[in-house]
């Protein structure tokens, strides 16, 4: 079974620092990568995605793939409490079963005012 | 407004009862799914259907069936096979083709007890 892990934390950061959320995969024929975000009680929803290796930046998020090191980050600036959420790791499966995705554990974030 | 609509939000069972998950999306996605959530843990996929009439179990199937007649519904039933059926239930979505994104579409999310 292809696994995604993530250090489940809490990850706890003062305002206005950067939250760094990290995570690493098993399929190194996966090829697309994403970030969701879930307030508890509610459901996922998408912060980024990214394909490639490298940095792509959206606002404050910018995300990190290194498929190398089968790696990719999220990174926060200028955390807000309103960031204090579960964050969860997703990576597309390639091949015969494009349409599966792997999720993690999720990493939660606590961003004190 | 295009999305997905999952019911009921909340629902009780007794213990060897079969229960039905609605899941229902107006985005005319063609692939959808049915996810596992529980307290502190990550997704865990149970079905998944890529087109209408074909459905492929995912890593949890056990315990759990679905059916895909119309390409806008994907039930789930949690019979009573499921040992431990107590969970936050996900339906998702996606759309097909090389020039969308490849995310997933979420519903609100069921939540499941057995009493």
């Amino acid at each position: 079974q292809k696994e995604v892990e993530q250090n489940s934390g809490p990850l706890s950061v003062p305002e206005g620092a950067i939250a760094s959320l990290n995570c690493t995969y098993s399929d190194r024929g996966s090829q697309s990568f994403f970030w969701y975000r879930q307030y508890s009680g509610k459901s996922p929803e998408l912060i980024m995605f990214i394909y490639s290796n490298g940095d792509k930046e959206d606002g404050r998020f910018t995300a990190q793939l290194n498929k190398a090191s089968q790696y990719v980050s999220l990174l926060i600036r200028d955390s807000q409490p309103s960031d204090s959420a579960t964050y969860l790791c997703a990576v597309k499966e390639n091949g015969v079963n494009f349409n599966k995705f792997y999720f993690g554990s999720g990493t939660k974030l606590n961003v004190k005012p | 407004d295009g999305g997905i609509t999952q019911s009921p939000k909340y629902l009780f069972r007794k213990e060897g009862q079969n229960v039905t998950l609605s899941c229902e999306q107006n985005l005319n996605h063609d692939a959808m799914y049915w996810y596992r959530q529980d307290p502190g843990q990550g997704l865990r996929l149970i079905y998944y259907s890529q087109i209408v009439n074909d459905f492929q179990k995912g890593d949890i199937a056990e315990g759990y069936s679905v059916s895909r007649e119309k390409k806008e519904s994907f039930p789930l039933t949690v019979t009573s096979a499921q040992k431990n059926p107590t969970a936050f239930y996900l339906c998702a979505s996606k759309a097909s083709g090389r020039k969308n994104t490849g995310e997933l579409f979420f519903g609100e999310g069921s939540r499941l007890t057995v009493l």
